[in-house]
């Protein structure tokens, strides 16, 4: 069975500050790729940044850069020197392409990310 | 490009009574999916297309919610009769067919059942 946790619901950061999500996902497949969304108020989920399985390079885009660590299975976004444009839900999520579950993402539960001015 | 349209954006309803979703792709994306997602929680996978064929309804309620994509383009999303837990946000993606892509989500439409 594919599960994903997020164990944060919220977290609060003053601008400035550099934040870390956590995530961590359970798959017995070899192959997989994971995904981190954001989800701002409006509700649209906005993609951020897709990883497969076999490729463990951390990756760094802007302000936002992602450590994936497969000895840990965790998938952990941080987002440096946070805005408060940053404050939307972040949703972390594991697909498995395999027979009958091709396609489908299983999403974490979020979590709520508020930065303040 | 476009994005993934939906509407409506919101929807009340009273519980017995049925609604209706509509969602159209990113052009050329042959991949279309319906998620529920109810508040505080993650978007659960109701049922995929690929073109107009359904790939996994696994975890669509088929006594009440029904789906259809005529014509491989655009989608429909039925619940009849609604029920108080229905409440939530419906979103629509869509992907091209390659393994591993990315979905392009839609706004949603809120539903409100009363």
């Amino acid at each position: 069975a594919q599960k994903v946790t997020q164990a944060q619901t919220e977290i609060s950061v003053v601008e400035k500050e550099d934040v870390t999500l956590d995530c961590v996902y359970e798959t017995r497949d070899t192959t997989y790729y994971l995904f981190w969304y954001k989800q701002p108020p409006s509700g649209e989920l906005v993609f951020l940044i897709r990883r497969n399985s076999f490729d463990e390079q951390n990756e760094i885009s802007g302000r936002y850069s992602w450590n994936f660590q497969k000895s840990t299975s965790s998938f952990n976004f941080t987002i440096t020197a946070s805005q408060v444009v940053d404050s939307a839900v972040y949703f972390c999520a594991l697909r498995v392409d395999r027979g009958s579950t091709l396609g489908r993402l299983y999403f974490g539960r979020g979590t709520q990310l508020t930065v303040w001015p | 490009e476009a994005g993934v349209a939906q509407s409506p954006r919101y929807k009340i309803i009273e519980k017995r009574q049925s609604v209706a979703f509509w969602c159209n792709p990113i052009s050329g994306h042959a991949t279309l999916y319906w998620y529920q997602q109810i508040l505080g929680q993650g978007p659960k996978l109701l049922i995929q297309f690929q073109n107009n064929g359904v790939v996994d309804d696994s975890q669509l309620p088929k006594d009440r919610f029904s789906a259809e994509r005529l014509k491989g383009v655009d989608s429909t999303l039925k619940i009849q009769p609604a029920k108080l837990e229905d409440s939530a946000v419906y979103l629509c993606a869509s992907s091209l067919v390659r393994q591993g892509d990315e979905q392009f989500f839609g706004p949603g439409t809120r539903l409100t059942v009363l």
